[in-house]
C-alpha cells in the first residue's frame, strides 16, 4: 500500500527557531499533500493543502508566513515552522493521496512529528 | 459548517467484549466516510464508505454507512487489548482536494 514518510518523528528547539518537516511519498507520486496538526485530546485540524508547483493554501486561522510550506517535487513536501513559540508545540501529520492507484483511494498519514518548542 | 460527531467519547471495555462506535456528520456534497485507528503515532486507515448498507469487514472490524441518517457505526468483536486506540471518523467533501474533516475520536480501552 501507499507509504507517506515524516521526518523528523520528534524535535525540541528552542523559542524564536525554525524547524523544518519533510513528507515524502514513498512509492507513488502525490500532487497534493495535506498537513494536519493535534493538539493533546484534539482531533486532526487540516492547516494547509500543499500543491506540487504553486502556492499552498492555508486553512483560516493558519498563519501563511508562519508555516512555510514548499512542494518541491512530486514525492516531497516541506513544512517550516518559522520564528516558533511554545503554543505551536503540537503533533504535526503529513498525509497524501495515490491518485494514480484507485479512484476512491484513502488518504494515507505520516507517522507525524512531535514539535515542543521550550 | 461541515462538522463529524463521534461518540462515545471514550470507553472502557473488557477483552471479549463487543463495542460499537458511532460517527454522525452534517457536511455539503459528501464523497465517503473514512474510519481510522490512531496509537500513538500517526492513524491508519481501516475502512472506506461510500454507499449506504454495504458492510466493510475486516476480521473483528466491521464498518457501515447510512446515508439517508448521516451516520456510521464502527463494530469490533471480540476485543483485545490491542484494539486499545483512538478511533477516528473522517468525512471527505467533493470538490475539495482531497482533505478530511475529522470527528474528535473515541479513545478506547481494552482491559484484560
Amino acid at each position: 500500500g501507499a507509504v507517506v514518510s515524516q521526518h523528523p518523528s520528534w524535535v525540541i528547539c528552542k523559542s524564536g527557531t525554525s524547524v523544518k518537516i519533510e513528507c515524502r511519498s514513498l512509492d507513488f507520486q502525490a500532487t497534493t499533500m495535506f498537513w494536519y496538526r493535534q493538539f493533546p485530546k484534539q482531533s486532526l485540524m487540516l492547516m494547509a493543502t500543499s500543491n506540487e508547483g504553486s502556492k499552498a493554501t492555508y486553512e483560516q486561522g493558519v498563519e501563511k508566513d508562519k508555516f512555510l510550506i514548499n512542494h518541491a517535487s512530486l514525492t516531497l513536501s516541506t513544512l517550516t515552522v518559522t520564528s516558533a513559540h511554545p503554543e505551536d508545540s503540537s503533533f504535526y501529520i503529513c498525509s497524501a493521496r495515490d491518485f494514480g492507484q484507485l479512484i476512491n483511494s484513502p488518504l494515507h498519514f505520516g507517522n507525524g512529528t512531535r514539535l515542543t518548542v521550550t | 459548517e461541515d462538522k463529524v460527531v463521534q461518540s462515545p467519547l471514550s470507553l472502557v471495555v473488557h477483552e471479549g467484549d463487543t463495542v460499537t462506535l458511532n460517527c454522525s456528520y452534517e457536511v455539503t456534497n459528501f464523497r465517503s466516510l473514512l474510519w481510522y485507528k490512531q496509537e500513538k503515532k500517526a492513524p491508519t486507515f481501516l475502512f472506506m464508505l461510500t454507499s449506504s448498507g454495504i458492510e466493510k469487514k475486516s476480521g473483528r472490524l466491521s464498518s457501515i454507512l447510512d446515508k439517508k441518517e448521516l451516520f456510521s457505526i464502527l463494530n469490533i468483536t471480540a476485543t483485545q487489548t490491542g484494539d486499545s486506540a483512538v478511533y477516528l471518523c473522517a468525512v471527505e467533501v467533493r470538490g475539495s482536494q482531497g482533505n478530511l474533516i475529522f470527528g474528535k475520536g473515541t479513545k478506547l480501552s481494552v482491559k484484560p
